[in-house]
């Protein structure tokens, strides 16, 4: 059984802080990683994704990736009260296409 | 460019009729999926399009459900009778067939089964 897991929060952080998003995942066998941001009542939209280990940086945006681990983070540096969203991890296996998706965390940043 | 479409946005039906869900991918995108998402819950998969052939049907929930796509493009997924645990968001995605396979989201249609 191929599961994603993410603490469901909330997660509160102050404006300007660095808010850290975690997610494991139950196989090794798993090749792409995915960051998803989704506002209430809002689809996911893609914010960005890893598939070597170490760091990946994008604007304000880091995602690190430790495969040993079966560990994925995203970090978001200068948090913005717009940065207040539901963050879905999601992963992909093997040549299947689908994603499998964690339940989110929910991060409100307080001006 | 043009982003995943869907439509309608928002379908209430009566319990044990028939509805046909739309989806529009952005041109170009070989893969298309279908997830459900219900109320404070994660993403469910349902289906996954290769062109117009379907690999992978191992989310649909049961036979009342079922999903085709034409031409390698536009895609409609069927509930038959449905029911009230049917409503939730039912969301589209497309990809290419390369890279890391990155899914691009349209803004779902809101099932309401009543």
């Amino acid at each position: 059984q191929k599961e994603v897991e993410q603490n469901s929060g909330p997660l509160s952080v102050p404006e300007g802080a660095i808010a850290s998003l975690n997610c494991t995942y139950s196989d090794r066998g798993s090749q792409s990683f995915f960051w998803y941001r989704q506002y209430s009542g809002k689809s996911p939209e893609l914010i960005m994704f890893i598939y070597s280990n170490g760091d990946k940086e994008d604007g304000r945006f880091t995602a690190q990736l430790n495969k040993a681990s079966q560990y994925v983070s995203l970090l978001i540096r200068d948090s913005q009260p717009s940065d207040s969203a539901t963050y879905l991890c999601a992963v992909k296996w093997g040549s299947q296409g689908n994603l499998i998706f964690g339940k989110g965390t929910k991060l409100s940043v307080k001006p | 460019g043009a982003g995943v479409s869907q439509s309608p946005s928002n379908k209430v039906t009566e319990k044990g009729k028939d509805v046909e869900l739309r989806c529009d991918p952005i041109s170009g995108h070989t893969a298309l999926y279908w997830y459900r998402q219900s109320l404070g819950q994660g993403l469910e998969f349902l289906i996954y399009f290769q062109g117009n052939s379907a690999p992978d049907k191992s989310g649909l929930p049961s036979d009342r459900f079922s999903a085709e796509r034409t031409g390698g493009s536009v895609s409609t997924l069927t509930i038959q009778r449905t029911q009230q645990e049917d409503s939730a968001v039912y969301l589209c995605a497309s990809s290419l067939l390369s890279g890391p396979y990155e899914q691009y989201f349209g803004p779902g249609t809101r099932l309401t089964v009543t």
